[in-house]
């Protein structure tokens, strides 16, 4: 069975210091890893996703298949970042539905 | 806009009663996701259609149910309504069944009292 585990339910940083936000994923198969963000109850939108290797707002994830971890980085945190940050897991193929981590709020400080 | 769209977008209802969410995926998508975010549970998964067909069983109750119909929308159906299932219900899409971008709807905040 797949699992995201994301440790820390909340996260400060001050504005301008470096954030990373842990995600460790447990599965068999080979995985599709995604970062989603939510302001204030919004609706989830996709932040990155990790075949596309690409940086949004200045976050970038890499998927580290060997410690199963898809950490969320960003060097110099803004105020406008302070969110819910979900992990979230699928498979490349088969009936494996997008399954969330509990998420990590940040909060940045000003 | 993810293109996703949910009504209604908030509803109060009395326990014991019944509602239905609805659900437009974006246009060309053939899949159609049901989550649950409350406090304490956060994100839940609870069941996934594919082109008409149920695709995948999270954890939902024996009282909700969930259909997606010919026109591609979904309908989650809560039934015998407690306290608890007071939340946030999301509706998402994709083109594919798996392995894929979901997109989110806004939303369907449900309060019964």
């Amino acid at each position: 069975a797949q699992r995201v585990t994301q440790p820390e339910k909340l996260l400060s940083v001050f504005k301008g210091a470096p954030v990373e936000l842990k995600c460790n994923y447990s599965y068999s198969g080979s995985p599709e890893l995604f970062w989603y963000v939510q302001y204030s109850r919004q609706r989830l939108q996709l932040l990155l996703r990790h075949i596309s290797r690409e940086s949004i707002k200045g976050f970038t994830a890499d998927l580290n298949k060997g410690e199963t971890s898809f950490h969320l980085k960003k060097p110099f945190a803004q105020e406008e970042d302070s969110a819910m940050y979900y992990c979230a897991l699928t498979g490349a193929t088969g009936n494996t539905p997008l399954v969330f981590g509990k998420g990590t709020r940040l909060s940045v400080i000003a | 806009d993810s293109g996703v769209t949910q009504t209604p977008k908030h509803l109060i209802t009395a326990t014991g009663q019944r509602v239905t969410l609805r659900c437009s995926p974006r246009s060309g998508d053939l899949s159609v996701y049901w989550y649950q975010q409350s406090l304490d549970q956060g994100l839940q998964f609870l069941i996934q259609y594919y082109n008409g067909e149920e695709r995948a069983k999270g954890n939902i109750l024996e009282r909700f149910s969930a259909q997606q119909f010919p026109d591609l929308h979904s309908e989650l159906n809560l039934s015998s309504l407690e306290l608890g299932d007071s939340a946030l219900y999301f509706c998402a899409s994709s083109v594919q069944a798996s392995g894929n971008t979901i997109y989110f709807g806004e939303g369907s905040w449900l309060t019964v009292v």
